[in-house]
């Protein structure tokens, strides 16, 4: 049974940073392209960012770009996502999924990120 | 890029069929095939439900059942039942090469 489960997140101040992880199993993580995406109060669900298989690919939406990092260690399957200079729009539930071409298939849990002072 | 118009809420009573629509743009739902439909239980994380249009990943119920005509795709849900409340979510491939999402939309059953 494929499994994610992320942690790092919690209260962060405007301009600082978080971690996040999303640790995988049940499947041959190296196989699949990964994805991060968020649930916020005020846009809704939002695709964030994806990476390919060998990490060689990286896709980012322009309100993240240059601020968050997409990252993944296929020794130990696990997906990150190095997220700096936050702001408040940045607050939602952060959930990593398996992607493929056109859809999100498995998702975690969701952890949840609150940017505030 | 504009979120994905679908309407707040629609609802129905046991056993009957509900339409939810999802509006996009020639940029989106009008050029790809990669329109996915997602549902979501209070405090659940999301599920995919429909993908590519129409496809049913296995084990979801032939009662969910996707279409697209022009810049409109559809969730069709038929034969309701209770544990079909939930919000739904469309979401469609971009021109500008990122995905979006529609607000969502809440099934109460009646």
């Amino acid at each position: 049974e494929v499994q994610l489960v992320e942690s790092g997140g919690g209260l962060v101040q405007p301009g600082g940073s978080l971690r996040l992880s999303c640790a995988a199993s049940g499947f041959t993580f190296s196989s699949y392209w990964m994805t991060w995406l968020r649930q916020g109060p005020v846009k809704g669900l939002e695709w964030v960012a994806n990476i390919k298989e060998d990490g060689s690919e990286k896709y980012y939406v322009d309100s993240v770009r240059g601020r968050f990092t997409i990252s993944r260690d296929n020794t130990e399957n696990s997906l990150f996502l190095q997220m700096n200079t936050l702001r408040a729009e940045d607050t939602a539930v952060y959930y990593c999924a398996t992607f493929r071409i056109g859809y999100f298939e498995k998702w975690g849990q969701g952890i949840l990120v609150s940017v505030s002072s | 890029q504009s979120a994905l118009t679908q309407p707040a809420s629609v609802s129905g009573s046991p056993g009957q069929s509900i339409t939810i629509s999802c509006t996009g743009t020639s940029g989106d739902i009008g050029a790809y095939k990669y329109i996915s439909w997602y549902q979501q239980h209070p405090g659940k994380a999301p599920k995919l439900m429909i993908y590519e249009v129409s496809n049913r990943p296995s084990g979801i119920s032939n009662r969910f059942s996707g279409s697209k005509s022009g810049n409109t795709a559809s969730l069709t849900i038929s034969g309701l039942r209770t544990e079909d409340e939930a919000d739904y979510y469309c979401s469609s491939y971009t021109s500008s090469n990122i995905y979006v999402f529609g607000i969502g939309t809440t099934v109460t059953v009646l």
